[in-house]
């Protein structure tokens, strides 16, 4: 049973829009949630991270939302650019020190 | 500062063989983990050592198993292999346990 769920497996945006990722968890346990990029042939990139005492954390275009009563969490990427094409990940730490991520959200964005 | 290095890239082995897959970890980082990550998954954890001790793992059998040596590179090794062993294999580094960790390039495995 999926413990953390992205649930669209691909996003199309137009450049300079705002891109908007979301992630749903079951486990309102977790406490330290993270947003990996992917490129085909690369592995994961960390992009941005958040706990569970913050609802937002921002570092430059990138912002993540956190809304624990929900058990949700949204990246938003603004404004969005070429490069930001990619494969998005959203995981959280787990007991053992383990990452658990979900499937991923491959984002388009459009000239 | 050199990050986390994958070998090989690419593998292709039959059914039944062994395979060793191997990491060096970034600069200054002591713990490392391994993930499979299967076609249209996200990374699925295997096992994370801590110098050079293993310190969780996830839900794989006994014939995926691993090293971590006194400079914190790693090893993967997986024995009987099967078809569903086919995947993308990654390696991740951290300073710590429960830090940011930083991912290699991976290696991808076939297994015909």
């Amino acid at each position: 049973d999926q413990q953390v769920k992205q649930n669209s497996p691909s996003l199309s945006v137009q450049e300079g829009r705002i891109s908007i990722l979301n992630c749903d968890y079951t486990n309102s346990m977790f406490d330290y949630f993270l947003w990996y990029k992917k490129y085909p042939a690369e592995g994961p990139t960390f992009l941005i991270s958040i706990s569970s005492i913050k609802d937002k954390n921002e570092d430059g275009r990138f912002t993540v939302f956190l809304n624990k009563s929900a058990k949700h969490l949204s990246l938003h990427i603004v404004p969005s650019q070429p490069g930001d094409s990619a494969v998005y990940f959203c995981a959280v730490y787990h007991r053992d020190d383990k990452i658990i991520f979900g499937k991923g959200t491959r984002l388009h964005i459009l000239p | 500062e050199t990050g986390v290095t994958q070998s090989p890239t690419h593998l292709i082995k039959t059914r039944g063989q062994q395979v060793t897959l191997r990491c060096s970890s970034q600069s200054g980082h002591n713990t490392v983990s391994w993930y499979q990550q299967a076609l249209g998954q996200g990374p699925q954890f295997i096992f994370q050592y801590y110098r050079e001790e293993e310190n969780g793992r996830g839900n794989f059998p006994p014939r995926f198993s691993g090293l971590q040596f006194p400079n914190y590179s790693s090893e993967l090794n997986v024995n009987a292999l099967e078809l569903d062993d086919s995947a993308l294999y990654l390696c991740a580094s951290s300073r710590s346990v429960n830090t940011e960790a930083f991912f290699g390039q991976g290696t991808r495995l076939t297994v015909v």
